[in-house]
């Protein structure tokens, strides 16, 4: 049983769609991410939310658009996708030490939505 | 940015024998390198950790060693088992910063 749930498992949409992945945390964790994984890729991060405020955007295009209402609930809104956005995507979390020890606990990952933009 | 490199991108071993898995990194600031497991299908899973203030860390067949000077760790799996055969990722990390990902390695291993 993975501490963090992602719903759907796998979802086909066409490119004028509008969709939404949803991922869950029941760690208690502060932080949670989005990861693209591609065929032959390393793990692509896309955004980081820390303490439900976005930290980082690694450049996604606008297509893309994360929400975090709390810190156990992160969503991906998808809309006009094009085929290569076809990939698995990942949700992750963290415990982030808000002190001085910087400290970042490992990433838990959630089971992926296989996305398919057809 | 920290970029880490992975080699080898496949690996197939006898059941029984040993795999290595090295990577490098370029941050001499990093000081936290993790070991993901992905079996097909499913999440990536963290297999070990090593943190910079020690050279190695065993886990039963998993072993990680890190060298700093040189900027590079590796993941040793013993006596390896069908059930090892999955993908593994190795990646690294500066303090608060986010984790920076290898490629992975797809790691066969026959009975």
């Amino acid at each position: 049983e993975t501490g963090v749930t992602q719903t759907p498992r796998h979802l086909v949409m066409g490119m004028t769609n509008k969709k939404s992945l949803k991922c869950e945390q029941h760690l208690g964790h502060n932080a949670m991410y989005w990861y693209k994984q591609s065929a032959k890729k390393p793990l692509e991060l896309m955004f980081v939310y820390n303490f439900k405020e976005q930290t980082e955007n690694n450049s996604v295009p606008s297509r893309f658009s994360p929400e975090c209402p709390n810190s156990s609930h992160l969503f991906l809104h998808l809309h006009t996708l094009q085929p290569e956005d076809s990939a698995l995507y990942l949700c992750a979390s963290s415990q982030k030490d808000s002190g001085q020890s910087s400290y970042n606990s490992p990433l838990h990952f959630g089971n992926g939505t296989r996305l398919t933009v057809t | 940015g920290e970029n880490v490199e992975q080699h080898p991108s496949t690996l197939s071993v006898q059941e029984g024998d040993s795999a290595v898995i090295k990577c490098t990194y370029s941050d001499s600031a990093s000081n936290y390198f993790p070991w993901y497991k992905q079996e097909l299908g499913k999440r990536p899973q963290l297999i070990i950790d090593i943190r910079s203030n020690v050279g190695e860390k065993k886990d039963q067949r998993i072993a990680v060693t890190l060298n700093k000077t040189a900027k590079h760790f590796s993941l040793h799996i013993t006596e390896t088992q069908p059930e090892d055969s999955a993908v593994y990722f190795c990646a690294a990390r500066s303090g608060y910063s986010t984790l920076t990902f290898g490629k992975g390695t797809m790691l066969l291993v026959s009975p």
